[in-house]
């Protein structure tokens, strides 16, 4: 059974570009998390999708947006790129609704210079 | 609001040395508790979990124990070895939040 996977696996953008990152979940998971990891803030909780549903958000600013395919594929934006948006996106999936268990995907090493 | 305290890092021990990581929590309700590790380059793995005062978690030779009294969820192994060396992170969950809070990572480096 494949693991999460998130593309790309690095990615380097300039202040004010975007970026959109993609994660597809565990055959048949049907809730996808976001997280960002930087040295600084460690683990936050960005957003939660559920059957393409937001079920809950992080206290991220609106830059930060994401959605939920019907195949429970995930994506997640960010506009207008910050020096400070550097991080490691880590996307994880769960099976069923009370994420208990959840799979972690290797992430996506974003730079912005 | 929930949150996680961790033991400050990074920690370093010889092969077969005995190993704990505290972490203490504060959460509204009853959470679940988590230990996760990750490897270089990698994303997060569960390596053990307990949902209830007084249960314990176990998975490779790593132990925690659900102590609702202390609040708290302390990551243990007898005999670490090198392969062994990650970062570590303590977590928790609510039935109401459905997302993990997570500790700051404790660095664990095991030197043959």
């Amino acid at each position: 059974k494949a693991g999460v996977t998130q593309t790309p696996r690095y990615l380097i953008k300039t202040r004010g570009q975007q970026v959109t990152l993609s994660c597809s979940p565990i055959s048949g998971h049907r809730s996808v998390s976001w997280y960002q990891q930087t040295p600084g803030q460690g683990l936050q909780f960005l957003f939660e999708y559920f059957s393409e549903t937001q079920r809950n958000k992080g206290n991220f600013p609106g830059r930060f947006s994401g959605r939920q395919f019907s195949n429970s594929r995930s994506e997640m934006n960010v506009s207008t790129l910050e020096l400070g948006d550097s991080a490691l996106y880590l996307c994880a999936s769960s099976f069923g609704e009370k994420n208990e268990k959840l799979f972690f995907g290797s992430g996506t090493q974003l730079s912005v210079l | 609001g929930n949150s996680v305290t961790q033991m400050e890092g990074p920690v370093t021990l010889s092969e077969e040395a005995f190993l704990t990581i505290n972490c203490t929590y504060t959460a509204t309700g009853y959470p679940s508790l988590f230990w996760y590790v990750q490897y270089p380059g990698e994303g997060l793995q569960l390596l053990l979990k307990a949902t209830k005062a007084d249960d314990k978690g176990s998975n490779k030779g790593f132990e925690a124990t659900y102590r609702k009294e202390t609040t708290s969820f302390h990551l243990e192994k007898g005999s670490v070895q090198v392969s062994d060396s990650a970062v570590y992170f303590c977590a928790l969950i609510t039935g109401s939040a459905r997302q993990l809070t997570f500790g700051s990572g404790t660095q664990l480096t095991v030197l043959p």
